[in-house]
């Protein structure tokens, strides 16, 4: 089946530094979408990108789809407080076919 | 507007016994999913339905697990009976169909604990 590797697992950074995470795939992906966890909540939609190369931003987070449809990165610039999370990518192969396929996530903790 | 909604937040019961958890989507959306998340296995699809038919139940675990959605607004994921190893998160989350496909909206979940 397909798999979403996604990395780091885990970051450890202080107020202010730039962030980077990606995301790469055994199989093409037609859409690509991130997502944040807060802790207790569902995962909220950020970014989604539905074109190879496609590069989108939202305020402070930018993300790419990667020329090969098979990654995706994610960058948060100037980081705060409440980015503190869980960030999922997630994948569909189709258009038109709604399932998702999810990353292992990427656990962002801010050092004061 | 009012997001995904969830019931129960919280669930603890003993093993064996059956357990119902319940979601109402966003109002017109038509996809409606449900996911299960654990530390070991991260989110994954249990099943998912369009216009309230199930389209593809391959992520269901085993026969203990049954889902339905009788209308538009309700869908219910049952287990039965109930074993330690179910205790998860479990999302349910909705969408809607677009020229462009929609993103999924997801609800606060429920979290389940099997004794």
């Amino acid at each position: 089946g397909q798999q979403l590797n996604q990395s780091p697992q885990s970051m450890f950074i202080q107020e202010g530094e730039d962030v980077s995470m990606n995301c790469t795939s055994s199989s093409i992906f037609n859409t690509w979408l991130w997502y944040k966890q807060d802790p207790g909540e569902g995962p909220v939609l950020l970014i989604a990108l539905y074109k190879a190369g496609e590069l989108t931003s939202n305020g402070r987070l930018t993300a790419q789809f990667g020329i090969t449809r098979k990654d995706s990165f994610l960058n948060i610039s100037a980081s705060i407080p409440s980015d503190v999370g869980i960030y999922f990518c997630a994948g569909r192969t189709n258009f038109g076919n709604e399932k998702l396929t999810f990353g292992t996530g990427t656990r962002l903790t801010i050092i004061p | 507007d009012a997001g995904v909604i969830q019931s129960p937040r919280h669930e603890v019961t003993e093993m064996g016994q059956e357990v119902t958890l319940r979601c109402k989507p966003i109002s017109g959306h038509d996809y409606l999913f449900w996911y299960r998340q654990t530390m070991m296995r991260g989110l994954e699809l249990l099943i998912y339905f369009n216009n309230n038919v199930p389209i593809d139940d391959s992520g269901m675990p085993e026969d203990r697990f049954s889902a339905k959605m009788p209308n538009a607004s309700f869908s219910t994921l049952k287990i039965q009976p109930s074993e330690p190893r179910d205790s998860a998160v479990y999302f349910c989350a909705s969408s809607l169909t677009g020229r462009r496909n929609q993103p999924q909206h997801f609800g606060d979940g429920t979290r389940l604990s099997i004794l």
